[in-house]
């Protein structure tokens, strides 16, 4: 079957450590993967999409590999601060036609707590 | 970014009612999609809303259950029919980015609580 697993357990992490949370799937063929942040009570923002042909992408504090022979993306977020506290999704198309704009299929998401 | 705002953004309904949720986006796109978010949980998405034809539903979710409009490009509502306490979740609707089709833009979400 299909899968999309993220750690469910929280991360607490004390601020400046860098945090790091994984996303693996299983029986997909993604053209990207997309990384997004949740804070309570809000929609998904996104942060991040890595193609199938990139192993790394950076924006900022955040940094996305992207393994697809082991099927993995880690998502790391650098001198973590208190304001990155959040639930953060992982997403793919789970089309096998890659094509733009088609739907995503979301990870449980891994929620982040960075104490002062 | 494309703006979408939801209307309610919460509500309390009864079971066996039925609640339309609006959504509307400050710019034009073919498609709009509807996800539901339970309690504690991640998005699963429930249909895809195009303008001109009729939904596309997921696997476990029919359209009796969850009628959707497009009467335009800038906005639909997705109606939750016959509610049950298991109805509760957030709905979000969602469009593709205009710059970048692959990114994903979603709306605030609406709160519903059947009692």
């Amino acid at each position: 079957s299909q899968k999309i697993e993220q750690n469910s357990e929280a991360l607490n992490i004390q601020e400046g450590k860098t945090a790091t949370l994984t996303c693996n799937y299983t029986n997909y063929s993604p053209a990207y993967l997309q990384w997004y942040r949740q804070d309570p009570g809000r929609g998904p923002v996104f942060l991040l999409l890595i193609r199938e042909n990139e192993k790394e992408k950076r924006k900022e504090r955040l940094k996305v590999t992207f393994d697809t022979t082991l099927k993995q993306s880690l998502f790391h977020i650098t001198a973590s601060q208190p304001a990155d506290s959040a639930t953060y999704l992982c997403a793919l198309d789970p089309s096998p036609i890659k094509a733009a704009g088609n739907k995503l299929t979301f990870g449980g998401g891994t929620r982040v707590l960075v104490k002062p | 970014s494309a703006v979408i705002s939801q209307k309610p953004s919460r509500d309390i309904c009864q079971r066996g009612t039925s609640l339309t949720i609006q959504c509307q986006v400050d710019s034009q796109v073919t498609m709009m999609f509807w996800y539901r978010q339970q309690p504690g949980q991640s998005l699963t998405l429930i249909a895809t809303a195009n303008q001109g034809s009729e939904a596309t539903y997921e696997s476990g979710f029919v359209i009796d259950k969850f009628p959707i409009s497009r009467p335009n490009l800038t906005f639909s509502t997705l109606t939750v029919s016959n509610m049950s306490p298991e109805d509760s979740s957030i709905y979000l609707c969602s469009v593709p980015s205009p710059f970048d089709y692959n990114e994903q833009f979603f709306g605030p979400g609406t709160r519903l609580t059947v009692l």
